[in-house]
């Protein structure tokens, strides 16, 4: 069974462009989560989507966006990047059911903000 | 406020020994907790988990123990090998809020 799929790998941007990212789940898995990677702060959660519906929202400014589409595949969106958005995106899938789950991770998508 | 501390940021043992792991956390309604393993610009890997009517969980050779009345919890890898070299983070989660809250991680080194 193929695992959690984000592309692209790597993704360079300058201050005040836009970036979109792309997780395609585990087949079955019904949730789809981001979260974003930093040296200073670790892993801290974005967002979480089941059935194209949003669950749950990190504390992150309304730049951030992500959505949930009818075959679970998931997208983020960040626009006006500042450097500090510089990280590895980070998505996860499950099941969904619960919510108390463990996540099947992606390797990820490291962001340069220039 | 930092709900999931891992208070050592690395530990060194030596393969064949016991490596130890700690977690403490301070939101009382976390009821399942779990424990990854990272190497660098890959994605987490879950090693384990344990839900809250539980104090312990075996799997091989990685053990949790939970400790509500303390809200600690502890991975115990016995024997350690160098392949077990990474990140291991502490995540924990609240039934029906959909998101794990992780501490800041542990960088264990297991030496030859």
């Amino acid at each position: 069974k193929a695992g959690v799929t984000q592309t692209p790998r790597y993704l360079i941007k300058t201050r005040g462009q836009q970036v979109t990212l792309s997780c395609s789940p585990i087949s079955g898995h019904r949730s789809v989560s981001w979260y974003q990677q930093t040296p200073g702060q670790g892993l801290q959660f974005l967002f979480e989507y089941f059935s194209e519906t949003q669950r749950n929202k990190g504390n992150f400014p309304g730049r951030f966006s992500g959505r949930q589409f009818s075959n679970s595949r998931s997208e983020m969106n960040v626009s006006t990047l500042e450097l500090g958005d510089s990280a590895l995106y980070l998505c996860a899938s499950s099941l969904g059911g619960t919510g108390n789950e463990k996540l099947f991770f992606g390797s990820g998508t490291q962001l340069s903000v220039l | 406020d930092q709900q999931v501390k891992q208070n050592s940021p690395s530990l060194s043992v030596q393969e064949g020994r016991i490596s130890i792991l700690n977690c403490d956390y301070t939101n009382s309604m976390f009821d399942y907790f779990l424990w990854y393993k990272k190497y660098p610009a890959e994605g987490p890997t879950f090693l384990i988990s344990i839900s809250s009517i539980k104090d312990k969980n075996e799997d091989g050779r990685f053990t949790v123990f939970l400790n509500k009345s303390a809200k600690h919890l502890s991975l115990h890898i016995v024997p350690s090998q160098p392949g077990d070299s990474a990140v291991y983070f502490c995540a924990a989660s609240v039934r029906s809020n959909y998101k794990l809250t992780f501490g800041k991680g542990t960088l264990l080194t297991v030496n030859p």
